[in-house]
């Protein structure tokens, strides 16, 4: 009930191209939903973030598409770059802790 | 811009010793968190805290954990008698609300 499910493990993408990664998850009480990137040996950054009440939320290049009756949440990279090549993490929380679970996250390489 | 900040980056110590994680959070934030992160895998959540007091613990945290936010600026993460399965990293986070800013995480290698 509390897993968030990530896939894919892995993505390979050319210079430009879109990548697209997927989560899952069971718990209708959550009501936050961020995307983290992750480079080596560094802390997870905020990348963007959606509530349940709007389908999709874009800042630049990064858009999060939301449905909420499929219970599933992705997020797009337009143009994807080599700088872009890192771990993603989806997440979700709820409730006034607004602890995160993480999804196992998708090791994403942008190749030039 | 303001950072959440760990210290140290590093932290080796032989096993059943203590540890204590160290953390500044973002100035105006009002919740406080520890994650851990095994090597390879997700990150999970250990504890948040609010109003100087534990709102919420996950199974891992048991009874060798605790935090402290001795100071207005420090927040700290203890582990009393630490195991060969504690070794990870260890980020701190903090949020006005919702939006968790992560720190650099300390690496603690236990021997």
């Amino acid at each position: 009930q509390q897993q968030v499910k990530q896939s894919p493990q892995s993505l390979i993408v050319q210079k430009g191209g879109i990548s697209i990664i997927n989560c899952a998850y069971e718990n209708t009480a959550f009501d936050y939903f961020p995307w983290y990137q992750q480079f080596p040996g560094k802390g997870p950054a905020l990348l963007i973030a959606i509530r349940p009440d709007v389908s999709e939320k874009k800042e630049g290049r990064f858009t999060i598409s939301f449905n909420k009756s499929a219970k599933q949440f992705s997020l797009h990279i337009m143009d994807s770059q080599p700088g872009d090549s890192a771990t993603y993490f989806c997440a979700a929380s709820s409730g006034a802790t607004n602890k995160l679970i993480f999804g196992t996250g998708t090791l994403l390489a942008v190749q030039p | 811009e303001p950072e959440v900040t760990q210290t140290p980056s590093h932290q080796v110590t032989q096993m059943g010793q203590e540890v204590i994680l160290r953390c500044v959070p973002i100035s105006n934030h009002l919740y406080f968190y520890w994650y851990r992160q095994i090597l390879g895998q997700k990150v999970e959540f250990l504890v948040s805290f609010y109003n100087n007091e534990i709102s919420e613990k996950s199974e891992i945290f048991d009874d060798q954990f605790s935090v402290e936010r001795p100071d207005g600026s420090n927040f700290t993460l203890k582990i009393r008698s630490t195991k060969l399965e504690d070794s990870a990293m260890y980020f701190c986070a903090s949020s006005v609300l919702y939006e968790q800013y992560f720190g650099p995480g300390t690496r603690l290698t236990v021997t």
